[in-house]
């Protein structure tokens, strides 16, 4: 079965550190790759994607993330986090044999300290 | 512009009892569905939509049933609460289904005792 795998759970970091989230997905086609946020309180919201061409991509808040295919993977990154970063960041995938339902990951909560 | 629009935010119910999640939305997008979100879970879709009149299940379905009776409505039914119903519900919606760019609720909590 297709799934989304992400591997830190709970990662704390100081103002002001570099963040690198894993996610490993598990299909061999086509796929489209999303990195979600939910501040705390908020509702779940798109942080960047992946359909195709640069596999470098850019979001907001300074987020970016690399899809490299022969590792299955779309790890999200940020050079310096603030203390406003932190909320829960999902890795989610939509499949060319599952088109229109979104396969999210476990999640990873991200606690910056000021 | 509301965007999507889920109610009730809270509520708890008793073992065995009945209720209905409202969701709507203000885009006229044709995809619409039901995600529940557990602590180290993450989202788990329990029924999409394509459009009015048609849905379908995900991931995740057991205890529930939704109706699609217009584009703008997506209501989630619980006939017989049950403690493992226990979540957070996220109802979303996408225009076009296979972007993956979903517009989401702010959620509802249900606790089952």
């Amino acid at each position: 079965a297709q799934s989304v795998s992400q591997h830190n759970h709970h990662v704390i970091l100081s103002e002001a550190a570099s963040l690198e989230l894993g996610c490993n997905y598990s299909y061999g086609g086509t796929v489209n790759l999303f990195w979600y946020v939910q501040y705390p309180g908020q509702h779940l919201q798109l942080l960047l994607k992946y359909f195709s061409g640069d596999p470098l991509v850019k979001g907001i808040k300074g987020f970016e993330a690399e899809f490299i295919k022969s590792k299955f993977s779309f790890n999200l990154r940020k050079p310096s986090v603030q203390w406003s970063d932190t909320a829960e960041y999902f890795c989610a995938v939509i499949t060319s044999s599952n088109t229109g339902k979104l396969i999210f990951g476990q999640g990873t909560t991200l606690q910056v300290k000021p | 512009n509301a965007g999507v629009t889920q109610t009730p935010k809270f509520r708890i119910l008793k073992i065995g009892q009945s209720m209905t999640l409202q969701c709507a939305q203000d885009m006229n997008h044709n995809y619409m569905y039901w995600y529940r979100q557990d602590p180290g879970m993450g989202l788990k879709l329990i029924y999409y939509s394509v459009g009015a009149g048609i849905t379908d299940k995900g991931e995740v379905p057991n205890g529930y049933n939704v109706s699609r009776s217009t584009t703008e409505d997506f209501p989630l039914r619980l006939e017989l609460a049950a403690p493992s119903q226990t979540s957070v519900y996220f109802c979303a919606s996408d225009s076009q289904g296979n972007t993956g760019e979903l517009f989401f609720g702010e959620g509802s909590r249900l606790t089952v005792l």
